[in-house]
């Protein structure tokens, strides 16, 4: 089974579109991650959660909006998409610690 | 901005030791250092981490200096799966949660 697996695998939208990106883990974990990596390759981290809570948020335009229904699941869900919205996001977990464990990811494409 | 600075690129014959260096002269004493690489299209993928002593898993050891400046990511038999960019990252405790802040990392080619 995989361990964090996220949904879709590749997504293609137009401008000014509202998308969803979904997340869970099978692993028990308390923490949750949401990473972008651009064309540029460099990734980064948009928002963390703890049980629930909302831990991390980086500076993140306001039309991103992580939602966590329960510690398994953390959704990204974002508002009026743009052309520079297109990039690989990551959904990742942890107990604790460093030691993340990533999903395959979701790439983003605006049109 | 990542803490640490690692060569851009390098290569290694294949079934030969790959040493990944890494420098991070500003690190606090609570911070770890953490290894992960990223196989093309693929999530980021933990391989080791630690903190003033050398550490060895299944996948590789990781040997950090003394006065923690700088640490040597060791994969013991470098194999065509071992291609990847790899990531050194220094890391604190925050809230609960840890930010990880990744860098360019470098690229690591297992030649034939």
């Amino acid at each position: 089974d995989t361990a964090v697996s996220q949904t879709p695998k590749y997504l293609v939208t137009q401008m000014g579109n509202d998308k969803s990106i979904k997340c869970e883990q099978n692993l028990g974990h308390d923490t949750m991650y949401w990473y972008k990596q651009d064309s540029k390759k460099f990734l980064k981290i948009m928002f963390s959660y703890n049980n629930k809570e909302l831990i991390i948020n980086e500076t993140v335009p306001n039309r991103f909006s992580p939602k966590s229904p329960d510690k398994a699941h953390l959704n990204l869900h974002i508002n009026s998409l743009e052309l520079g919205d297109s990039a690989v996001y990551f959904c990742a977990s942890s107990q604790g610690g460093g030691k993340l464990f990533f999903g395959s990811g979701t790439q983003l494409s605006v049109l | 901005d990542a803490k640490t600075t690692q060569p851009t690129s390098m290569d290694c014959a294949e079934g030969r030791a790959a040493n990944l260096p890494c420098n991070h002269s500003t690190i606090s004493g609570n911070e770890y250092v953490y290894w992960y690489r990223q196989i093309h299209s693929q999530g980021p993928q933990y391989i080791i981490h630690g903190l003033k002593n050398n550490e060895t898993n299944e996948m590789a050891s990781l040997i950090i200096t003394e006065d923690r400046k700088s640490s040597t990511l060791i994969l013991p038999h470098a194999t065509l799966r071992d291609t990847a960019v790899y990531y050194c990252i220094v890391a604190y405790s925050g809230a609960g949660s840890y930010q990880l802040t990744f860098g360019k990392g470098t690229k690591l080619s297992v030649i034939p």
